[in-house]
């Protein structure tokens, strides 16, 4: 149950792109197309911005993007704005019903 | 709309036991699993149980195997977390979090709650 791999942090100017890397194995984040990641701002529930790898809930903006590649998954975030600004979690199924976190990206806006 | 309300939580000196409860709206209760994730003071999130739909079935992770119990009660729409044998490292706000999609825990949590703190100190 080790946590997946996150960079710490992330920074970009108003209106660029980033990207969030989010690294596991091939028991968790390669082997199941069921990655998730929320937007967490410190003493609020965490929201839901991408789930199974690349899927958008209703309400979130299309600015977010989720792909996948082996054993790494990435969010993406286009046209960077002030509001985005939080701390950015991966969570991916890791069999056995079990569940396992990245280790967190706090987003900077310059 | 969806809410997740959590309770129960406060200061407990080390080797104390409290019960987290989290009341559940706005969908059918019994319908999803659901989880209980924590995050330590500086730290990030770290998934700490699931429950089935039925609460027939439960799972831990392996740091608190042994000391906290996940059960349900689904006439209430309510989910808890029983945290027994508190070490300081149990610091932490915990959320309740709706799992997915299935009754079965297999799809990661799509709606939270704000979280309850717990403080494990003497």
């Amino acid at each position: 149950q080790s946590a997946l791999t996150q960079p710490a942090s992330v920074s970009g100017s108003p209106g660029q792109s980033i990207t969030i890397s989010c690294t596991g194995t091939s028991s968790d984040v390669g082997n199941y197309n069921l990655v998730s990641w929320y937007q967490h701002h410190p003493g609020k529930a965490p929201k839901l911005m991408i789930y199974e790898g690349t899927k958008r809930p209703s309400g979130v903006s299309d600015r977010f993007s989720g792909s996948k590649s082996g054993n790494t998954a990435s969010l993406t975030i286009s046209g960077l704005q002030a509001e985005d600004e939080a701390d950015y979690y991966c969570c991916s199924y890791a069999g056995s019903s079990t569940y396992v976190f990245g280790t967190g990206t706090k987003v900077t806006v310059l | 709309e969806v809410q997740l309300l959590e309770s129960g939580g406060g200061l407990v000196q080390p080797g104390g036991s409290l019960r987290l409860s989290c009341a559940a709206s706005g969908f059918t209760f019994s319908y999803y699993a659901m989880t209980w994730v924590r995050q330590a003071p500086g730290r990030g999130l770290e998934w700490v149980s699931s429950i089935s739909g039925s609460g027939g079935s439960t799972y831990y992770a392996d740091s608190v195997k042994g000391r906290f119990t996940i059960s349900r009660d689904n006439s209430k729409n309510t989910l808890y977390l029983q945290i027994n044998i508190l070490r300081a490292e149990d610091t932490a706000v915990y959320h309740c979090a709706k799992d997915g999609r299935y009754a079965d825990p297999t799809t990661p949590p799509d709606y939270w709650g704000q979280g309850t703190l717990v403080i494990v100190s003497s």
